[in-house]
């Protein structure tokens, strides 16, 4: 059973850089895409943005400037770096695999992470 | 962006009954609707994905229906295990928008 699991620090001072990171055990790390998604009261659940196994990534336009992820398929992990942070980026992280039948079909997330709360204060 | 509206917000309900949830996208999506639930302090799980299909290990009470702009998720029997925030979710374009969701409540 494949699982997703996450990490990384949960207070980050303001203009400073969120990092988190995820792990992919239990299945087969090729083969897949893998997002990083956020939930916050205000903005409920926003999709950051996918990478693949050739490190190419999509982002959220809203985020885009400020936003990278990567992946090291070496060790079945992928990565978000979030720039330049404020308080309107406080929220719960989750990363999630992309899962899809057929290249540039419909597309979901499954499994989960188990989600960082991530708070930007000084 | 794709805005997705779910309906209701909330909605109240007793163990047994049946459940309609509905979602609504602002431009046609064909078939790429995936639902979601999640209980309190816990990661979003699939349910249904492609509007209609059963996610593995769901139980068979869920089920999913519609395509283009409207879309509904149906629990048969409501389960205690059941009461919890469900999501919709469009993968037509990205970027890959969610429902603001609809929170099931015992009665």
């Amino acid at each position: 059973q494949v699982q997703l699991h996450q990490w990384g620090a949960g207070l980050v001072r303001p203009s400073e850089t969120l990092s988190l990171t995820c792990a992919v055990s239990g299945g087969s790390f090729i083969g897949y895409s893998y997002s990083w998604i956020r939930q916050s009261p205000g903005k409920g659940l926003e999709w950051i943005g996918d990478v693949d196994q050739t490190g190419s990534s999509t982002y959220n336009p809203s985020l885009e400037s400020r936003v990278t992820i990567s992946v090291d398929t070496s060790k079945s992990q992928f990565s978000l770096r979030l720039s330049s942070v404020t308080a309107a980026d406080t929220a719960f992280y989750y990363c999630a695999r992309v899962v899809r039948n057929w290249s540039n079909g419909p597309k979901w997330f499954d499994p989960w992470g188990q989600g960082t709360l991530v708070t930007v204060s000084s | 962006d794709i805005q997705m509206t779910q309906s209701p917000s909330s909605l109240s309900a007793s163990v047994g009954d049946r459940v309609t949830i509905t979602c609504r996208a602002s431009q046609s999506l064909s078939s790429y609707l995936n639902w979601y639930q999640q209980k309190p302090g816990k990661a979003p799980n699939l349910v249904i994905f492609v509007a209609s299909r059963l996610q593995s290990g769901v139980p068979s009470r869920f089920s999913g229906s519609g395509s283009g702009t409207d879309f509904t998720l149906t629990i048969n029997g409501l389960q205690p295990e059941d009461f919890a925030t469900y999501f919709c979710q469009q993968s037509y374009s990205a970027p890959y928008t969610f429902g603001q969701g609809t929170r099931l409540e015992i009665k």
